[in-house]
């Protein structure tokens, strides 16, 4: 079956500084993996995902994430964080198929001044 | 705004009640999903409607009903509830099933106390 690691409950960084999201996968067929954010009482939205085609994928808001299958990894980073990237992130794997989603357990991104 | 809009926000009822929640998808989307997130289980994918048709289940109860009608609006029905069952509950869209090609919209949530 598939599933997502994400390897850090809570991420600090200052503003300005890059961010560096950690997921790993497991999955038995050739995986579609997303990222989604879920700012504070708000619904989920999309990032970015990855579908077998390039191996690094832009997403929105200068977000991107690279699919390395040697490591069964799809890290998510940012150059530079906003005040406004502070909220909870989901590395999500789909089996294609009837698209069903399997959600990591979320990271916790805080934003310093 | 995602398009997918859920009703209600915030619903309290006691242990034992029956409740159900509404969804309306993104206009065009054939598809709607829900989601369970609770503190203990995390975000869990529980049931899969395609035009008016069960298309997958996840983690759903029992307890727990669905439905996808005509006008492609869902419900989602809670019964005999117990206080485990209080979570956010996601309702989220799509325009076709397969792959991975389409990307689910998410609605605000509803956030349901069992007291």
């Amino acid at each position: 079956a598939q599933s997502v690691t994400q390897l850090d409950s809570h991420v600090s960084v200052s503003e300005g500084t890059p961010v560096l999201l950690r997921c790993n996968y497991s999955s038995s067929y050739s995986p579609s993996l997303f990222w989604y954010v879920q700012h504070p009482n708000k619904g989920l939205q999309l990032l970015l995902k990855y579908t077998s085609a390039a191996t690094l994928v832009k997403g929105i808001n200068g977000f991107e994430a690279e699919f390395k299958k040697s490591e069964t990894s799809f890290h998510l980073t940012k150059p530079s964080a906003h005040m406004s990237d502070a909220a909870e992130y989901f590395c999500v794997v789909s089996d294609g198929g009837f698209q069903k989603l399997v959600f990591g357990t979320g990271t916790r991104l805080l934003v310093s001044p | 705004d995602s398009g997918v809009t859920q009703t209600p926000k915030h619903l309290i009822t006691a242990t034992g009640q029956r409740v159900t929640l509404r969804c309306s998808p993104r206009s065009g989307d054939l598809s709607v999903y829900w989601y369970q997130q609770s503190l203990d289980q995390g975000l869990q994918f529980l049931i899969q409607y395609y035009n008016g048709e069960e298309r997958a289940k996840g983690n759903i109860l029992e307890r727990f009903s669905a439905q996808q009608f005509p006008d492609l609006h869902s419900e989602l029905n809670l019964s005999s509830l117990e206080l485990g069952d209080s979570a956010l509950y996601f309702c989220a869209s799509s325009a076709g099933t397969s792959g991975a090609r389409w990307e689910q919209y998410f609605g605000p949530g509803t956030r349901l106390t069992v007291t």
